[in-house]
């Protein structure tokens, strides 16, 4: 079974401060791993995807198999990076069910000015 | 391109009513996904369309949920008898194709509130 786990629901920080938000994934095959950010009450939208390898806003995120986590971080928080992040998992990528995520419970990011 | 649309944005029923959501993927996209997100809790899968077949519905309720997604015309989401369990933000999404490294895009989600 595939499982994302983001062990903080919550997570404050300072404008300029940097920020690390965590996902642990649990898949026996190779995932495919993705970040997506919400702001309030609005669309999901891809923020980075680990095959990409890509920086967006500033934020980054790296796979690491050994410790089956997908952190994403950026070096100087900004307030309006406030939202919810959501680390989710592909399980079939390139394969049938390609949008078939799973998700983790999200975190709530607050950058207090 | 407007995106995935979903309508209604915001829905309230009564207990034992009909909802029926509403989601136009993005123009050239013939996959599409359902997802719901329960207060509190992350996103989880429903199900999976592409025109006129259902692919996995394996995170759909075994009763009063359906999905479609007909020729023409959007997919909807229709959920019966509806009960308080059932207030939540349900999230489409649409893919042009399967496979490869095809990005999912989101629509804005329909908040349904069951009184």
């Amino acid at each position: 079974a595939q499982r994302v786990t983001q062990p903080e629901k919550l997570l404050s920080v300072f404008k300029g401060a940097p920020v690390e938000l965590k996902c642990n994934y649990s898949y026996s095959g190779s995932p495919e791993l993705f970040w997506y950010v919400q702001y309030s009450r609005q669309r999901l939208q891809l923020l980075l995807r680990h095959i990409s390898r890509e920086s967006i806003k500033g934020f980054t995120a790296d796979l690491n198999k050994g410790e089956t986590s997908f952190h994403l971080k950026k070096p100087f928080a900004q307030e309006e990076d406030s939202a919810m992040y959501y680390c989710a998992l592909s399980g079939n990528a390139g394969g049938t069910s390609y949008g078939k995520l799973t998700f983790g419970q999200g975190t709530i990011l607050t950058v207090h000015p | 391109n407007a995106g995935v649309m979903q309508n209604p944005r915001h829905l309230v029923r009564r207990r034992g009513q009909e909802a029926r959501l509403r989601c136009s993927p993005m123009k050239g996209h013939s996959h599409v996904y359902w997802y719901r997100q329960l207060p509190e809790e992350g996103l989880k899968f429903m199900v999976y369309l592409q025109k006129e077949n259902i692919i996995d519905e394996s995170g759909m309720p075994k009763e009063r949920f359906s999905a479609e997604f007909p020729k023409e015309g959007p997919s909807i989401l229709r959920i019966q008898q509806v009960v308080r369990g059932d207030s939540a933000a349900y999230f489409c999404a649409s893919s042009p194709g399967p496979r490869g490294r095809n990005t999912i895009y989101f629509g804005e989600g329909s908040w349904l509130t069951v009184v």
